[in-house]
């Protein structure tokens, strides 16, 4: 069974700050990762999908990093703001299954 | 609307009562899941299909019933209502094509009173 975890659960960070958010799992046959930000009381956004064959992918200040041989996943935001602040959550599509699993989320807060 | 959407967004019963949430896409997408959320637990695979009149359990099924009966649509119905499964659910849907991207609906708040 694909397991995902994400560490910490939570961060705060001054504005400006670049934020790291990690993501692993204990299975590399996947199709792909895909992170997720959700605000209070609200559903999930996607910010970006990374193909199992794909290093990396970027959008706008978001980078995220694609390690599959060992599991991991990273998410980089530049520069943060206080609009970033929001949980954010990773879920892998693991083969050959076509169901996500997903992690428990980062929730982060950047600090005016 | 296109996109995936949920109703009702907030709902209130009583325990024993039936009730169920709906699931509209407009994308035509082939794979439909319903996930509930809890703090301490994430988000929990509950019912998926991958068709009309294709579907399979998730992790946590029971008290539980699904139909998809039309591509669109994908009910799920809480057939007893019990104070455990007060919680945010949310469905979801993605193409055929598993390399693309899941979307999600903005949830249903449910709380068994």
């Amino acid at each position: 069974k694909q397991e995902v975890t994400q560490i910490p659960a939570a961060l705060s960070v001054p504005e400006g700050e670049n934020l790291v958010l990690n993501c692993s799992f204990t299975d590399s046959a996947i199709y792909n990762l895909q992170w997720f930000r959700q605000d209070p009381g609200k559903g999930l956004t996607s910010l970006l999908l990374i193909q199992s064959s794909q290093r990396e992918q970027t959008s706008g200040r978001l980078n995220a990093s694609l390690d599959k041989s060992s599991g991991r996943s990273t998410l980089y935001i530049a520069a943060s703001q206080p609009g970033d602040s929001a949980t954010y959550l990773c879920a892998v599509r693991p083969l050959p299954d076509y169901k996500l699993s997903f992690g428990a989320g980062t929730t982060v807060t950047v600090r005016a | 609307d296109a996109g995936i959407t949920q109703s009702p967004r907030y709902k209130i019963t009583e325990t024993g009562r039936q009730v169920t949430l709906m699931c509209h896409q407009t994308w035509s997408h082939s794979y439909m899941f319903w996930y509930r959320q809890d703090l301490g637990h994430g988000l929990r695979l509950i019912y998926y299909s991958a068709a009309a009149d294709i579907t399979d359990k998730g992790e946590v099924p029971d008290g539980y019933v699904v139909s998809r009966s039309k591509t669109e649509n994908f009910p799920l119905t809480l057939e007893s209502a019990t104070r455990s499964q007060t919680s945010v659910y949310f469905c979801a849907s993605s193409e055929r094509d598993l390399y693309t991207e899941a979307f999600f609906g903005q949830g249903t708040r449910l709380t068994v009173v």
